[in-house]
């Protein structure tokens, strides 16, 4: 069955602090794991998207890294602000062809505190 | 720049009532999602289609939940009849080609 976990479920920070968030998965075939910051109130956003060859990718101060054979991403905060604060969903998407079932993680909840 | 724009943002309503979702996808995009979230069980899938042929409704949950999509610029999730368990947030997303999906706001639905 395919899963994505992430952890921690909820994270509390001060401002101007680094943080890293992490998903496992277990889709296969795999073809691409994308991370989403959702706002409260709000639909999700896509923050990065990353395929089975590429390690590590940028979006402003977060980075998200893919390890593939171990089948672990990670979202990296740099410098946190106050508007970073929202829940962080990792998705993984299969590999067979045309589909577009994903698998969603429950997210990681970020509070960033003053 | 619009983005996808959904109808009602809340919704309450008996249970028993039918409801109906609205959702305008981006123009120009392809493909439409309609997704369900809850605290339990975080986003699910319900249905998409792809020029307004519906491909997968798998994870559509019981036959009281359709959706249609008449054309391009609008597509509906009817609920029918609704049940307390129903309650969650509905969102719809839209792209070209599958991916980046762009999301809704979303619409609060909660059946009393």
């Amino acid at each position: 069955k395919n899963q994505v976990e992430q952890s921690p479920q909820s994270l509390i920070i001060l401002e101007g602090k680094n943080c890293t968030l992490q998903c496992n998965y277990t889709v296969s075939p795999f073809s691409n794991l994308r991370w989403y910051k959702q706002d409260t109130g709000r639909g999700p956003v896509s923050l990065t998207i990353m395929t089975f060859s590429e390690n590590t990718k940028s979006n402003g101060r977060y980075t998200a890294t893919l390890d593939a054979d171990t089948k672990q991403s990670s979202l990296h905060i740099t410098a946190s602000q106050l508007s970073d604060s929202a829940s962080y969903i990792c998705v993984v998407s299969p590999g067979s062809g045309g589909s577009y079932i994903p698998t969603f993680g429950r997210g990681t909840s970020l509070i960033v505190h003053p | 720049d619009a983005g996808v724009i959904q109808s009602p943002r809340h919704e309450v309503t008996e249970m028993g009532q039918e409801v109906t979702l609205r959702c305008k996808p981006i123009s120009g995009h392809d493909y439409l999602f309609w997704y369900r979230q809850t605290m339990m069980r975080g986003l699910e899938l319900l249905i998409y289609f792809n020029n307004n042929v519906p491909i997968d409704d798998s994870g559509m949950p019981e036959d009281r939940f359709s959706a249609k999509m008449p054309n391009a610029s609008f597509s509906t999730l009817k609920i029918q009849p609704s049940e307390p368990r129903d309650s969650a947030v509905y969102f719809c997303a839209s792209s070209w080609g599958g991916q980046p999906q762009h999301f809704g706001d979303g619409t609060r639905l909660s059946i009393l």
